[in-house]
């Protein structure tokens, strides 16, 4: 069956330093992979995608890889600050799915002073 | 700024009795909209597929006459959750993908709605 596997463990790192969380699937071909921040008690706000034909997108202080021979997406954000303290999510969307999106479960980011 | 919303933000309710969500898309047209439900410290389960001017698409295992979705026009989606229990305490959440240059691949999340059955 499909799976999303996220960093299982929460992410401490110190504020200035480059936080990398992983996001590894089996069992799917996506055509596209995206990156979603959230907070506590509120709704996921997107923040980068990648398609299956990109290598590397980048947006401000985050870059996000995307290697479909490894089955593998890195979320990267340099430069970490205590406001990217959040729960960052994975999502897959195949093709032909209208849209639908299948998400890890999470990787808990804390960045402290 | 938000462009979609959810109402209520929060609901209590007794058990057995039914409770409705809105979720409106605020600046754009959305013919499909996604629920999603979250229990704490879980990831986000896709239950439904909202259509505009047809019948949702539930996601296997997801009763769909326990959760109503109605899509009544192209910027409303409702989730009614018929007889609740306190098992179907937990967040929930809509999205729509956004239109931009012809393509729907960004999704736009609601800000979630915490429903607790007693």
């Amino acid at each position: 069956s499909q799976k999303i596997e996220q960093n299982s463990e929460a992410l401490n790192i110190q504020e200035g330093k480059t936080a990398t969380l992983t996001c590894n699937y089996t069992n799917y071909s996506p055509a596209y992979l995206q990156w979603y921040r959230q907070d506590p008690g509120r709704g996921p706000v997107f923040l980068l995608l990648i398609r299956e034909n990109e290598k590397e997108k980048r947006k401000e202080r985050l870059k996000v890889t995307f290697d479909t021979t490894l089955k593998q997406s890195l979320f990267h954000i340099t430069a970490s600050q205590p406001a990217d303290s959040a729960t960052y999510l994975c999502a897959l969307t195949g093709y032909n799915q209208g849209g639908k999106l299948i998400f890890g479960q999470g990787t808990e980011l804390s960045v402290k002073p | 700024g938000a462009v979609v919303s959810q109402h209520p933000s929060w609901v209590i309710c007794k058990s057995g009795t039914s409770v409705k969500i809105e979720c409106r898309s605020l600046d754009f047209q959305a013919t499909t909209m996604f629920w999603y439900r979250q229990f704490p410290k879980q990831s986000l389960m896709l239950m439904a597929t909202s259509n505009e001017g047809s019948k949702a698409t539930y996601e296997q295992g997801v009763e769909k006459d326990k959760f109503l979705i109605n899509h009544a026009s192209l910027t409303l989606s409702t989730l009614t959750v018929t007889s609740a229990h306190p098992e179907d305490s937990s967040f929930y959440i809509c999205s729509a993908p956004r239109p931009r240059g012809g393509r729907t691949d960004t999704q736009y999340f609601g800000p979630g709605t915490r429903l607790t059955v007693l």
